[in-house]
């Protein structure tokens, strides 16, 4: 186990469904990402937050949302998302970067799938 | 713009042989250059990582390259076994942090017995 984990594993949706993916970390990071991975795609970065504040958001559309309401927990807030958006969705923790390796500690991922 | 470039996209290598996957990239500030594993049904994990002040860098069986001049870096997977089948993934990254990683695209290695 790399000490985060994610809810659900698998998740189908419609287009006008609202739901949200959870990430918790156990490991007394203070770093905290959302990324998107897609089949033969680069990882693509979402969101960082840093001490619970948002420092990058790599011009996600606004259907996807995110909340860090402590240094341990993660979310992303889900609503109107379309088929293209179907994904593996990873999270990832980490020390400060003035501090880190540069290592990142992944999620299992959460599958989505957009009907 | 995809800043790195990973190739080959999969790679079919005998027991026992060796594994090579290639990467480059173009911002000459990236200094930092780590290789992710990952599993079907898990996340990736770091492999290996190289600074350019240096050229090569050993742990085990794993063998990271490193030209800085040509932009490439390399790993090198030594007596390669069908424990190492996984998608292999290079990125790189700005003043050694973790929230400026860049990936590239994987490689999807198979290892056959």
């Amino acid at each position: 186990e790399t000490g985060v984990t994610q809810t659900p594993r698998h998740l189908v949706m419609g287009m006008t469904n609202k739901k949200s993916l959870k990430c918790e970390q156990h490991l007394g990071h203070n770093a905290m990402y959302w990324y998107k991975q897609s089949a033969k795609k680069p990882l693509e970065l979402m969101f960082v937050y840093s001490l619970e504040e948002r420092v990058e958001n790599n011009s996600v559309p606004s259907r996807f949302s995110p909340e860090c309401p402590n240094s341990s927990h993660l979310f992303l807030h889900l609503h109107t998302l379309q088929p293209e958006d179907s994904a593996l969705y990873l999270c990832a923790s980490s020390r400060l970067a003035t501090q880190n390796t540069g290592e990142l500690f992944f999620g299992e991922g959460s599958r989505l799938t957009v009907l | 713009q995809q800043q790195v470039k990973q190739s080959p996209q999969s790679l079919i290598v005998q027991k026992g042989g060796i594994s090579i996957i290639n990467c480059a990239y173009e911002n000459t500030a990236f200094d930092y250059f780590p290789w992710y594993q990952q599993f079907p049904g898990k996340g990736p994990a770091l492999l290996i990582a190289i600074r350019p002040d240096v050229s090569e860098k050993k742990e085990g069986r794993f063998t990271i390259s490193f030209n800085k001049s040509a932009k490439q870096f390399s790993l090198h997977i030594m007596d390669s076994q069908p424990g190492d089948s996984a998608t292999y993934f290079c990125a790189a990254a700005l003043g050694g942090g973790a929230d400026g990683l860049t990936f590239g695209k994987g490689t999807h290695l198979i290892i056959q017995p």
